[in-house]
């Protein structure tokens, strides 16, 4: 079974700081991850996905993060937090096979960028 | 090219009515999941359609049905709504060749049950 774990709900930076989203997963298979972003009523924007290749994998608005299997996570970094990064951000795992593909989502973590 | 569009954008039903939540997948997509995001919550995986048929389910009651028709939309229907139904409903459409593809997501349905 399929499970995804994101430690802290809400997490608050500065401007300019760096940015560390954790994520755990739990897979019996090799795990196709996921980083969406949620902005306020709108619904779910991908941010990265990883598939067995680099496991540094780089996604848009110079968000990146990193797969390690060793500790089964997949955090999601970014150098340097703007403003417009304030939103909830959701880890996901992929169960998928020739034909579906379902998604099974962590609790979300609120991100507040501070001036 | 569209994405994924979902309607209506907002609800408001009362305990033991029925709703009908309607999606248009992104273009040249054949597959059409269903999605319950409760407030605080990540979304949970009602059920999934390809092919005019239902491929997967999620842990929801059948109170929660769908159809998915030729030209791929879809439709979510709950019957006999509770409080507890009241949740931002997401559909996202993907293709169905090739494990580990993205989903789409739609900007949802805020279904609100009194």
């Amino acid at each position: 079974a399929q499970s995804v774990t994101q430690l802290g709900s809400h997490v608050s930076v500065s401007e300019g700081a760096l940015v560390l989203l954790r994520c755990n997963y739990s897979s019996s298979v090799p795990p196709y991850l996921f980083w969406y972003v949620q902005y306020p009523n709108q619904g779910l924007q991908l941010l990265l996905k990883y598939t067995s290749a680099a496991t540094l994998v780089k996604g848009i608005n110079g968000f990146e993060a990193e797969f390690k299997k060793s500790e089964t996570s997949f955090h999601l970094t970014k150098p340097s937090a703007h403003m417009s990064d304030a939103a909830e951000y959701f880890c996901a795992v992929s169960e998928s096979s020739y034909n579906f593909n379902k998604f099974y989502f962590g609790s979300g973590t609120k991100l507040n960028v501070k001036p | 090219d569209a994405g994924v569009t979902q309607s209506p954008t907002h609800l408001i039903k009362t305990r033991g009515q029925q709703v009908t939540l309607r999606c248009s997948p992104k273009s040249g997509h054949d597959t059409v999941s269903w999605y319950q995001q409760a407030l605080g919550q990540g979304p949970q995986f009602i059920f999934q359609y390809y092919e005019e048929e239902e491929r997967q389910r999620g842990n929801f009651p059948d109170r929660f049905s769908g159809h998915q028709f030729p030209n791929y939309s879809s439709e979510l229907n709950v019957n006999a709504l509770l409080l507890g139904d009241s949740a931002l409903y997401l559909c996202a459409s993907s293709l169905a060749q090739g494990s580990g593809t993205e989903a789409f997501f739609g900007q949802g349905t805020r279904l609100t049950v009194v």
